[in-house]
């Protein structure tokens, strides 16, 4: 099966511990990105790599880093979460990342009691 | 600014009945155009894009989209809604390696 796979699909944690999600393509795309959904279902960009490489770095808090060890793979890593962390994280792909469409996972729900 | 607007939060309609999504845009060069779909507890699922050429766009489960660059507008539609169409609905601009979704429609479908 091809697509786009993110685990754990839920995780409970509490305020100042380390957590990481991690996120693989099956689909052979060279780009791929991590959205956070709040809870309002507003979605906004945090990163984009492309072959490896950092493309897009939205002003997110420096506590968050994300890890590409290669294209197929995508891993956030979240030091000392806050409360404001709780959302949906959602793994993505495109063929290209200039202007493609993308294949999105099913997301990690992140609760930071 | 680069902006994609969704004016309508909430969406209730019956089944059978045909439908209309609102989508608002802001880009000064040529949109790429996307709607995508999210049910509950899932990810986003591709419904339709527009790159360029007819502006009206043919997608998955009988939706279309027609674009207007006139009134820099990307409105989704279908005929006839079915109660398993209740979900989320979010139209969103490609700008180069990003893609900003609007804020999102929830669509009820009254069986």
């Amino acid at each position: 099966e091809t697509a786009v796979f993110q685990t754990p699909n839920y995780h409970v944690t509490q305020v100042g511990n380390e957590v990481s999600f991690n996120c693989k393509q099956t689909l052979g795309h060279d780009t791929m990105y991590w959205y956070k959904q709040d809870s309002k279902k507003l979605l906004k960009i945090m990163f984009s790599y492309n072959n490896k490489q950092l493309i897009v770095n939205e002003t997110v808090p420096r506590r968050f880093s994300p890890q590409s060890s290669d294209k197929a793979h995508l891993n956030l890593r979240i030091k000392s979460v806050e409360p404001e962390d709780s959302a949906v994280y959602l793994c993505a792909s495109s063929l290209q990342g200039w202007n493609s469409d993308y294949t999105f996972g099913s997301g990690t729900r992140l609760l930071v009691i | 600014a680069q902006s994609v607007t969704q004016p309508d939060a909430r969406v209730t309609v019956s089944e059978g009945a045909s439908l209309q999504l609102r989508c608002k845009y802001s880009y000064s060069a040529t949109p790429y155009l996307f709607w995508y779909v999210q049910y509950p507890r899932q990810g986003l699922q591709l419904l339709l894009k527009y790159y360029s050429g007819d502006p009206v766009v043919q997608g998955v489960n009988s939706f279309e989209a027609e674009f207007s660059k006139s009134n820099s507008s990307f409105h989704l539609q279908k005929a006839s809604v079915h109660w398993s169409d209740s979900a989320v609905y979010f139209c969103a601009l490609s700008m180069g390696y990003k893609l900003t979704f609007g804020t999102g429609t929830s669509l009820l479908v009254d069986p």
